[in-house]
């Protein structure tokens, strides 16, 4: 099984400040085939159901603000939030779908100062 | 619109079956991977089952093998999960999502004595 280990635990930050989550996976998610990495991010507000980030590391889910970015591949990947806003309060979680069983990072609570 | 409608949850006690059922509406049902996905009161992501767009193949973590079936009827535009011999470990918000962009609202499945 391919473990993802995701990091900080939680952070606060103030609205405008930049804050990065990290992602490792115990095997690289890079297909061959397509070059593509299987690594999504997905964002849970209070009360909700996940939503979609970013798919494929780095490809922003249509409608997503372009404060979100997904970068990295094989192994080590990051979602950065630039200019955090109030509305960004949420956890955020990493997925990888490169193989079964699918596994998620242990999540990331933002909290905004 | 696009949705996913999950149902069927509840109090159970150990041991017993349920059904949830998750009704799309707004896409093509029939062209998209169902997924399950499970979150604890208070704890992070996981997934529970998969099944491919004409239902033909599925896919289960260790810990629900053998006791969780998934299966989707294109006819009707619903998928379902089959949980039998629920434990109490079983119980969390169960979400169903195609692919991996849409979400439904969750259903509560609660096992206890």
């Amino acid at each position: 099984d391919i473990v993802m280990t995701q990091s900080p635990f939680s952070l606060a930050v103030s609205e405008g400040e930049m804050v990065t989550i990290n992602c490792k996976s115990s095997q690289s998610l890079l297909s061959s085939g397509n070059q593509k990495n299987y690594l999504a991010w997905y964002q849970q507000k209070p009360g909700q159901s996940p939503k979609l980030l970013i798919y494929y590391a780095s490809t922003r889910q249509s409608g997503v603000p372009d404060r979100f970015i997904g970068s990295g591949s094989g192994t080590d990947f990051t979602l950065t939030i630039s200019d955090v806003q109030a509305e960004d309060l949420a956890d955020y979680y990493c997925l990888q779908h490169y193989s079964y069983p699918l596994t998620f990072g242990s999540g990331t609570k933002l909290e905004i100062k | 619109e696009v949705q996913l409608v999950e149902s069927g949850g509840g109090l159970v006690q150990p041991g017993s079956p349920l059904k949830l059922s998750c009704a799309a509406s707004g896409f093509t049902f029939s062209s998209n991977w169902l997924n399950w996905i499970r979150q604890a009161p208070g704890k992070g992501l996981e997934w529970v089952a998969s099944i491919n767009p004409d239902g033909s193949s599925t896919y289960y973590p260790d810990t629900v093998k053998g006791r969780f079936v998934v299966s989707k009827d294109n006819a009707k535009n619903t998928g379902y999960l089959q949980m039998n011999n629920l434990r109490s470990e079983d119980t969390a918000m169960y979400y169903c999502a195609s692919g991996g962009i849409t979400w439904g609202q969750g259903v509560m499945v609660t096992v206890s004595s």
